[in-house]
């Protein structure tokens, strides 16, 4: 079984100021790693995944996170926001091994970008 | 435009009667959907896994005889909340992909999901 945690359900930032939105997972299987994105009245898009090779993962928007095995994290962040960045951000695991694809989510992250 | 189409989006129902949730794959054949179920402020739960042609697969706790889900093809799943209760109100939402090992470069499509109210 699987579990994500995001402990940050809300987080305000200005525009173009950093941000990290934290995820840590428990898993006693191998996981792949996913942040999905999720813009008001819209359905979850995917915005990266971790599935194996560089522990550092890119968006096309800006954002990366870092698979940290030792850690049990996969923490988004990005350097610059802007306020078309403001949604709800799931961090989300699933089997690595069995090609079950059902996905465990953490609570969720709501990004505030105020100008 | 949308992958994934859920219908309907929003659907408000007396206690006691069933309710049919419909996702659609739009521009491909999805093997396999699932079925999430989102509490106010909460993570998304999976309820069930459906694979085309072949019974659901539903997560411990879910009663499988209240919320029937059928996948009668590689385009639409349903799910229908039966003698629903107040309590079932929720947001439904649906994913649709492929599976298997070699799957993972593929995407999972969200539908924009269903808020169910039932009085």
């Amino acid at each position: 079984a699987q579990s994500v945690t995001q402990l940050d359900s809300q987080v305000p930032v200005f525009e173009e100021a950093p941000v990290e939105l934290r995820c840590n997972y428990s898993s006693s299987v191998s996981v792949y790693l996913f942040w999905y994105v999720q813009y008001p009245n819209q359905g979850l898009q995917l915005l990266l995944k971790y599935l194996s090779g560089s522990t550092l993962v890119e968006s096309i928007n800006g954002f990366e996170a870092e698979f940290n095995k030792s850690q049990t994290s996969f923490h988004l962040r990005k350097p610059s926001v802007h306020i078309s960045d403001t949604a709800e951000y799931f961090c989300a695991v699933s089997e690595r091994d069995t090609g079950r694809r059902a996905l465990t989510f953490g609570s969720g992250t709501r990004l505030q970008v105020q100008p | 435009g949308a992958v994934v189409s859920q219908h309907p989006s929003w659907v408000i129902c007396k206690s006691g009667t069933s309710v049919k949730i419909e996702c659609r794959s739009l521009d491909f054949q999805a093997t396999t959907m699932f079925w999430y179920r989102q509490f106010p402020k909460q993570s998304l739960m999976l309820m069930a896994t459906s694979n085309e042609g072949s019974k659901a697969t539903y997560e411990q706790g879910v009663e499988k005889d209240k919320f029937l889900i059928n996948h009668a093809s590689l385009t639409l799943s349903t799910l229908t909340v039966t003698s629903a209760h107040p309590e079932d109100s929720s947001f439904y939402i649906c994913s649709a992909g492929l599976s298997g090992l070699d799957s993972y470069n593929s995407p999972l499509h969200f539908g924009n999901g269903t808020r169910l109210t039932v009085t």
